[in-house]
């Protein structure tokens, strides 16, 4: 079955700078690939998707790129704010069945 | 609008009592369901998930069952909880597989605590 393994498990970083965050998936068969964020005692919101047939996808300071070949792709969070915090996850689906399969999530603090 | 809500929020239960969570989706039909659980500080592990009434598929192997009753409600039981099955219980839906959106939609969870 598919496996997505997702790094790193906490990132620090500074209000205004940059976060990335990377996903890795084994099946190539996985076609959608969704970014969730959920903040403490709440249930994960999805924030932004990338299909296959895309490279790339942005949502203001929100953007996802997607390397087929290489079978990874990553969230990249620009001008971080304090309310960015929290933890998000990766996942990849294939539409047969659509269950998705998640990674281990990314506690992601932005220190004002 | 689509909505999905779960409850109770919060459950403290002793250990060895049963369980029953429930989750009802408003504003589609015919969705997908499904119920993972999130161990503290950790990721999602899917349950259960259902593509209509009475199809239930089971991914891991427990003391736990789900059932769907109705179309939109999704219920998660047990006859006796075990301590490791603390955790936080999540409900999702979405769209008809093969639809045009792959798009899954978590409620707001259930916090379980077997003590």
């Amino acid at each position: 079955g598919e496996n997505v393994e997702q790094h790193p498990s906490t990132l620090s970083v500074q209000e205004g700078d940059s976060a990335v965050i990377k996903c890795t998936y084994s099946d190539s068969a996985s076609n959608y690939f969704p970014w969730y964020k959920q903040e403490l005692g709440k249930g994960p919101q999805l924030i932004i998707d990338i299909r296959s047939n895309v490279g790339e996808k942005k949502d203001q300071r929100i953007a996802v790129t997607l390397n087929k070949t290489a079978k990874h792709f990553s969230l990249h969070i620009t001008e971080t704010q304090p309310e960015d915090s929290a933890v998000y996850f990766c996942a990849a689906s294939m539409n047969t069945g659509n269950q998705f399969y998640f990674g281990t999530g990314t506690s992601l603090t932005v220190i004002p | 609008s689509q909505t999905i809500h779960q409850w109770p929020a919060t459950l403290v239960q002793p250990v060895g009592s049963p369980l029953s969570l429930e989750c009802t989706v408003e504003g589609t039909s015919n969705p997908n369901l499904y119920w993972y659980r999130q161990a503290a500080g950790r990721g999602l592990q899917l349950l259960f998930y259902s593509v209509g009434i009475g199809q239930i598929s089971s991914e891991v192997p427990q003391n736990l069952s789900a059932s769907r009753p109705q179309d939109r409600q999704f219920i998660l039981s047990s006859k006796k909880l075990l301590l490791s099955d603390s955790g936080f219980y999540l409900c999702a839906w979405s769209p008809l597989a093969g639809g045009r959106y792959n798009e899954q939609f978590f409620g707001p969870g259930t916090r379980l605590t077997v003590l």
